[in-house]
């Protein structure tokens, strides 16, 4: 019953390091996702992907690069962190149908710092 | 664009009181309507859905009726429980274009016994 993982859970980042949050999820769905949550700011779409090898931006991509070279994995890699980018990002993902009508599936959270 | 708006919170109930949490939407066309559940340190939750106008979705005891003519999706229920202390987001995702759910800001819950 593992769903979407996403490692790690806690991180914290200087000012201009890079780092990269795993997803993977096990349940072969074409659509994977990654948002933030803000205070007051609901989720927000970072970058998704409808499929292996193919990714596209979402609302707030400035700061984050994505790659999906396979079904399971979508990570989510922050080029040179800023503290504007502390956050909490979560991993969804779902059937094509379901990114369709919105019925997705979240990991835990990654909950990041930077100093 | 696309938006949603929630009632702000914490909404603080007595167990077994009743409950509203208000959502309304802006969006071009017949957009899906969700409520997302997220319980303290997890991922959120489909809660329930509703696909077209005065179609009610239902789950756990809670409810939302899309009402087109308003342009809300209010999630009710008759009675909460400690157990329902969470935070409630109302999303849409619209019929054409790109198929990502817009959130609202979400709306704390907290029930005491």
């Amino acid at each position: 019953n593992a769903g979407v993982t996403q490692t790690p859970k806690f991180q914290v980042l200087k000012t201009g390091q890079s780092m990269t949050l795993q997803c993977a999820q096990d349940m072969n769905h074409e659509y994977m996702s990654w948002y933030r949550q803000d205070p007051g700011m609901g989720l927000r779409l970072i970058h998704y992907s409808v499929g292996a090898g193919i990714t596209d931006q979402g609302e707030v991509p400035n700061g984050y690069n994505v790659s999906r070279s396979t079904t399971e994995d979508f990570p989510l890699r922050l080029l040179s962190a800023a503290p504007s980018q502390t956050s909490v990002y979560f991993c969804a993902s779902s059937t094509r149908a379901g990114g369709n009508t919105g019925e997705l599936f979240f990991g835990e959270g990654s909950r990041l710092t930077v100093l | 664009g696309n938006s949603v708006t929630q009632m702000e919170g914490p909404v603080t109930l007595s167990e077994e009181a009743f409950l509203t949490i208000n959502c309304t939407y802006t969006a071009t066309g017949y957009p899906s309507l969700f409520w997302y559940v997220q319980y303290p340190g997890e991922g959120l939750q489909l809660l329930l859905k509703a696909t077209k106008a005065d179609d009610k979705g239902s789950n756990k005891g809670f409810e939302a009726t899309y009402r087109k003519e308003t342009t809300s999706f209010h999630l009710e229920k008759g009675s909460v429980q400690v157990s329902d202390s969470a935070v409630y987001f109302c999303a849409l995702s619209p019929r054409a274009g790109r198929r990502a759910l817009t959130f609202g800001s979400g709306t704390r819950l907290q029930v005491q016994p």
